[in-house]
């Protein structure tokens, strides 16, 4: 068990480029998570994968922003046209359990730090 | 609908006194609650959860938590605080017959003073 990666740990891009973030969940872990967090918050969900199945985005998801599980493996997020806006930290979270039972605990990556200048 | 509180933003104590951080929570069933810590530009780690049980949760580093049904709290203890403690806090609630992604807290600043 290595624990969640992702990469790259930090980018900066300017106004109106795309960017891609990868996350790499733990091995046996069929659910994977994407948050965002800004200053001074805690995260914010974005979206949700159980294997290959993206089951739920959350309104905060704009059509600008994009995000594939094709194996059900590891996991991109991509970001349109990138907007001053969108700096934030976006973390990685993945678990495997009953999430009926609460034996569901998602645990974190190290987050990708997004600056847009 | 789901939603957690932490009424502070910062929590201040010295090494070696015991800490509290506070954390209510409003579900519409039962819920899970969990605690998170965040240390400088790095993602949060788990520290302990409370499924059912015993309202007396332990977790990782010597922390534990208590689950208050009446006063819908789970507030975060340690016996006795060590500088390398100092970090961000954030505690999640999920409702045990709704949705599986938990709401997380605006989190509390813990600073430690030697």
């Amino acid at each position: 068990d290595t624990g969640v990666s992702q990469d790259p740990r930090h980018k900066i891009t300017k106004r109106g480029q795309n960017v891609t973030f990868r996350c790499d969940p733990i091995s046996e872990h069929n659910r994977l998570y994407w948050y965002r967090q800004t200053l001074g918050q805690g995260p914010e969900f974005l979206t949700y994968f159980q294997n290959e199945a993206q089951l739920e985005k959350s309104r905060l998801l704009s059509d600008r922003f994009s995000a594939e599980r094709p194996k059900g493996s590891f996991s991109t997020l991509e970001i349109q046209r990138t907007e001053q806006g969108d700096s934030a930290m976006y973390l990685c979270a993945s678990s495997s359990g009953q999430w009926r039972e609460g034996t569901d605990t998602q645990y974190f990556g190290p987050g990708t730090r997004l600056t847009v200048l | 609908a789901q939603s957690v509180a932490q009424p502070e933003d910062q929590v201040n104590v010295a090494e070696g006194n015991p800490l509290t951080v506070k954390c209510t929570y409003s579900v519409s069933g039962n819920p899970y609650l969990f605690w998170y810590v965040q240390y400088p530009n790095r993602g949060l780690q788990f520290l302990l959860k409370y499924i059912t049980g015993d309202n007396l949760v332990k977790g990782s580093y010597g922390f534990e938590a208590e689950f208050n049904k009446s006063q819908t709290s789970f507030h975060l203890k340690k016996p006795s605080a060590l500088v390398s403690d100092s970090a961000l806090y954030f505690c999640a609630v999920r409702d045990k017959g709704g949705s599986y992604i938990p709401t997380f807290g605006r989190g509390t600043s813990l600073i430690v003073h030697p």
